[in-house]
Parts: structure tokens; sequence; C-alpha cells
């Protein structure tokens, strides 16, 4: 069935310093690779959003990179905050027979020492 | 603020009991969808309606079901609980049928004792 693999598990990183994440997926259909966010006690909140047709995307502070021959994509977080402590999850949209759905990394706890 | 709005935010209940978790997702937003998040397991899918249909299931219980009201709020029925069941349910939207954003509610906690 669909796969995203998620790696690290945990990041700790020094403020100013630059997080990458990376994950892989399985399924070669999937043409869409968001990024979500989820701080303590809130639900996950789109960061940042990539589509099979473009190999990179740029938003301030965060970038995301798209290897679609590889199955690869990653995040990555230059000069890193306090405030970018959280968990971060990928995500691959996956089409079904008459719905879809996103399917989630396990999850990476980013945290940045101040 | 997503706009998607979850009830109750937080749940206690006993082994064998059932519950009942409701979503409104955000105004005009057609498709709702119910993920369990445990620590565990990460984010699993577990069904997304459309306009008040059901278009997709994940790995979703029996003992759990789910509908969508011509309102287009949706209501999560988890039944004949076990401990493992405890977990956060989250509950998103999106305004488009295809790919796109999802946006979550900020979860329904269960805790089953």
């Amino acid at each position: 069935g669909e796969n995203v693999e998620q790696h690290p598990s945990t990041l700790s990183v020094q403020e100013g310093d630059s997080a990458v994440i990376k994950c892989t997926y399985s399924d070669s259909a999937s043409n869409y690779f968001p990024w979500y966010k989820q701080e303590l006690g809130k639900g996950p909140q789109l960061i940042i959003d990539i589509r099979s047709n473009v190999g990179e995307k740029k938003d301030q502070r965060i970038a995301v990179t798209l290897n679609k021959t590889a199955k690869h994509f990653s995040l990555h977080i230059t000069e890193t905050q306090p405030e970018d402590s959280a968990v971060y999850f990928c995500a691959a949209y996956v089409l079904m027979e008459y719905g879809n759905k996103l399917v989630f990394g396990a999850g990476t706890i980013l945290r940045v020492k101040s | 603020d997503s706009g998607v709005t979850q009830t109750p935010k937080h749940l206690i209940t006993a082994t064998g009991q059932r519950v009942t978790l409701r979503c409104s997702p955000r105004s005009g937003d057609l498709s709702v969808y119910w993920y369990q998040q445990s620590l565990d397991q990460g984010l699993q899918f577990l069904i997304q309606y459309y306009n008040g249909e059901e278009r997709a299931k994940g790995n979703i219980l029996e003992r759990f079901s789910a509908q969508q009201f011509p309102d287009l709020h949706s209501e999560l029925n988890l039944s004949s609980l076990e401990l493992g069941d405890s977990a956060l349910y989250f509950c998103a939207s999106s305004v488009v049928f295809e790919d796109g954003e999802l946006f979550f509610g900020e979860g329904s906690r269960l805790t089953v004792l």
C-alpha cells in the first residue's frame, strides 16, 4: 500500500542553524506533497507544499525540494528560531477509487535550542 | 484558527462504551476527513466524506462509523471502546475534492479507561 517514510524522528539544532527533514514515498502516482507543522495541543497546519511539476519551492526561511524520480522530498528550514520548535509531518496525496487522502510520515520532533 | 471546529476537546470514558465526536468544517468546504493520531502510529487516515457521501476509507475499524449531514457537519462514532482506542481524533476539511490543503481542527482527545 501507500507509504511515506520520514527521517529523522527527532532533530535538535542550535538557534540560527539549518534543519533538514527528508521523506520518501511509495506511490508513483502521487503529485502533491504538503508539509504540516503541529504545535503542542493544536492540529497540524500547512506550512508549505509542492506539486510534482515543480522541483523546488521557497517561502522565506522555508524551502521544499522534490525529486520525483527518486521519490524523495525534503523540507529545509534556515536560520531556525525557537518558535520553529514543533512536530513536522510530510505527506503525499493519494488518489483512491472514488476519493482521496493524504498519507503522512511519522513526524519529526524539531527542537531549536537558544 | 483553521475554521474547523471539533467537539468535545477532551473525553474520558470506559471500555465498552460508545462516543460521538463532532466536526464542523470550514464554511463552504464540502470534503471532510477523519484522522486518528496515536503516539506510535502517527496520523492515520480513517475516512473521507464529500458532500454527504462516503468517498474513501482507510483502516477504519468496524466498531467505528461516520457520516456527513446535509449541513456538512460530520460525526465519528466509536463503539465498544477499547483501551487502544485512546488517541487524538482530528477532523480536516478541504474546499476542493482534488489535491489541496487540508485544514485541521484542534482535535478531540479520547481517553478510554
